[in-house]
């Protein structure tokens, strides 16, 4: 399977912690891109890491890959309780399909 | 930019009936992508296009057929729902790395 797999499947924090998502992945990549999902609604583009690349940084979005143990992170810091969603990660192949994993849902208690 | 927009948002068919959901997207994307989402399952790939006129299956292509006679429309059909096809549908459009997604169509097969 080319799918992502995130971990935890549900996240629970209180806001101004910081939240820590994993994603696994079994194939070599291009790159691997992290979508966020609000309740009911389509995905959003939060940031693309390439296959070359070990870190990188979006506001307060932090993403690592590490494709020697084919994993990446997502860290958001300092969270609101608008980041309460769903995020999927995507790994990217050699064709310009994504192949989402079922996400981690994240819930930020006020 | 209205982006991607779907049409419609909802729907309720009862078993046997056919329907087509209509994708469109004003960003002169070459790729478009139709997926299905289900509790549990994360999103999948029904079909897809690199371009205008071009179409191909993707991880769950049975049951549905598309077309993609304009670069800006991609069409998904059912010819006979059935309730195994109740989910929600998501069209996306991309470039090349990043895909946009549409707000999401909601079908229940009866």
């Amino acid at each position: 399977s080319q799918q992502g797999e995130e971990d935890p499947q549900a996240l629970s924090i209180q806001e101004g912690e910081n939240a820590t998502m994993n994603c696994s992945y079994k194939t070599s990549i291009n790159n691997l891109q992290w979508y966020r999902q609000n309740s009911g609604r389509g995905l959003v583009h939060l940031i693309l890491i390439r296959s070359n690349e070990r870190e990188k940084h979006s506001g307060r979005l932090r993403v690592t890959l590490d494709t020697s143990k084919k994993s990446s992170s997502l860290l958001i810091t300092a969270s609101r309780a608008a980041d309460t969603a769903s995020y999927f990660c995507a790994p990217r192949t050699g064709a310009n399909n994504l192949f989402f994993g079922t996400g981690t849902r994240l819930t930020v208690i006020p | 930019n209205a982006g991607v927009t779907q049409t419609p948002k909802f729907r309720v068919l009862k078993t046997g009936q056919s329907m087509t959901l209509l994708c469109a997207q004003d960003m002169n994307h070459e790729y478009m992508y139709w997926y299905r989402q289900d509790p549990g399952m994360g999103l999948r790939l029904i079909h897809y296009s690199v371009g205008e006129g071009t179409t191909a299956k993707g991880e769950v292509p049975d049951g549905y057929n598309v077309s993609r006679l304009k670069k800006q429309n991609f069409l998904l059909g059912l010819e006979s729902a059935a309730p195994s096809q109740t989910s929600v549908y998501f069209c996306a459009s991309s470039y090349d790395r990043e895909q946009f997604f549409g707000p999401g169509t909601r079908l229940t097969v009866l």
